[in-house]
C-alpha cells in the first residue's frame, strides 16, 4: 500500500499570500497518478488537480501542481477567503487508492 | 449535470449490517468506475472500495476486506455498499464518487455523503 504523507498539517496564511503544500509518497508514483482535492467544512471534496499538473474543469490557474517520483506539491497563489479549506492528495496508481492525511489552510 | 445521491446511512449496533446506495444521474453510469470513500468525524478521507464499470472487478481497503461488498446495478444506475460485521470505527460519512473515464480511481464527482453511526 502506498502511504502519502502531507506537510504541514496546518498552514496559517494571510489572505492575498500564497501557500505551498507538500505530499510525499512512500514509493515512486509512476505515470503521474497524483490528484489533489479541496474540502470545505460540511461539503464533499472537490477535484482540483490530476495527473500531478492538470487542473480539473473550472479550476482557476491560481491552483498549480508539480512534482515527480515521490514528491509532489500543490501551490495556491493569492489566497482568497474561499480558498481556506483542507487539501488532500491522492494516488490512483495502484489499489488501494490512498489519500494523504490532509493539510488545513487556515486564515492567519 | 452529474448527480450522485447517497442513502441508507443510519445508526446501527456493533456487529450489525447496513446497505448504502448511491443513485447516479447525468452521465452514462455503465461507462464509469465508481468508488466509496469515508470520513470519520473530524478525520481525513479514507478510500474504502471501488468497482469497475461492468461490476466485474472490485477493490477493497484492508480495513473493510471480508466485511464490505461493493456492487452495482447498471440497469438502475445505482451503486451499493453492503456493510456487515460493523464496528464502531466504521462510523463515518460515506461518499460515493464517479471515477474519471480516463483514469480509474481519479474521483471526478462526489455525492454529498450519508452518515453511518455504529454504536450500542
Amino acid at each position: 500500500e502506498v502511504v502519502l504523507t502531507q506537510s504541514p498539517g496546518t498552514l496559517s496564511v494571510s489572505p492575498g499570500e500564497g501557500a505551498t503544500l507538500s505530499c510525499r509518497a512512500s514509493q515512486t508514483i509512476s505515470g503521474n497518478y497524483i490528484a489533489w482535492y479541496q474540502q470545505k467544512p460540511g461539503q464533499a471534496p472537490r477535484l482540483l488537480i490530476y495527473s500531478v499538473f492538470a487542473r480539473a474543469t473550472g479550476i482557476p490557474d491560481k491552483f498549480s501542481g508539480s512534482g515527480s517520483g515521490s514528491d509532489f506539491t500543490l501551490t495556491i497563489s493569492r489566497l482568497d477567503p474561499e480558498d481556506f479549506a483542507v487539501y488532500y492528495c491522492q494516488q490512483y496508481r495502484s489499489s488501494p487508492h490512498t489519500f494523504g492525511q490532509g493539510t488545513k489552510v487556515e486564515i492567519k | 449535470e452529474v448527480q450522485l445521491l447517497e442513502s441508507g446511512g443510519n445508526l446501527v449496533q456493533p456487529g450489525g449490517s447496513l446497505r448504502l446506495s448511491c443513485t447516479a444521474s447525468g452521465f452514462t453510469f455503465n461507462d464509469y468506475g465508481m468508488t466509496w470513500v469515508r470520513q470519520a468525524p473530524g478525520k481525513g478521507l479514507e478510500w474504502v472500495s471501488a468497482v469497475s464499470p461492468t461490476g466485474g472487478t472490485t477493490y477493497y481497503a484492508d480495513s473493510v476486506k471480508g466485511r464490505f461488498t461493493i456492487s452495482r446495478d447498471n440497469s438502475k444506475n445505482t451503486l451499493y455498499l453492503q456493510m456487515d460485521s460493523l464496528r464502531p470505527d466504521d462510523t463515518a460519512v460515506y461518499y460515493c464518487a464517479k471515477n474519471s473515464g480516463g483514469y480509474f480511481g481519479l474521483l471526478e464527482y462526489w455525492g454529498q455523503g450519508t452518515m453511518v453511526t455504529v454504536s450500542s
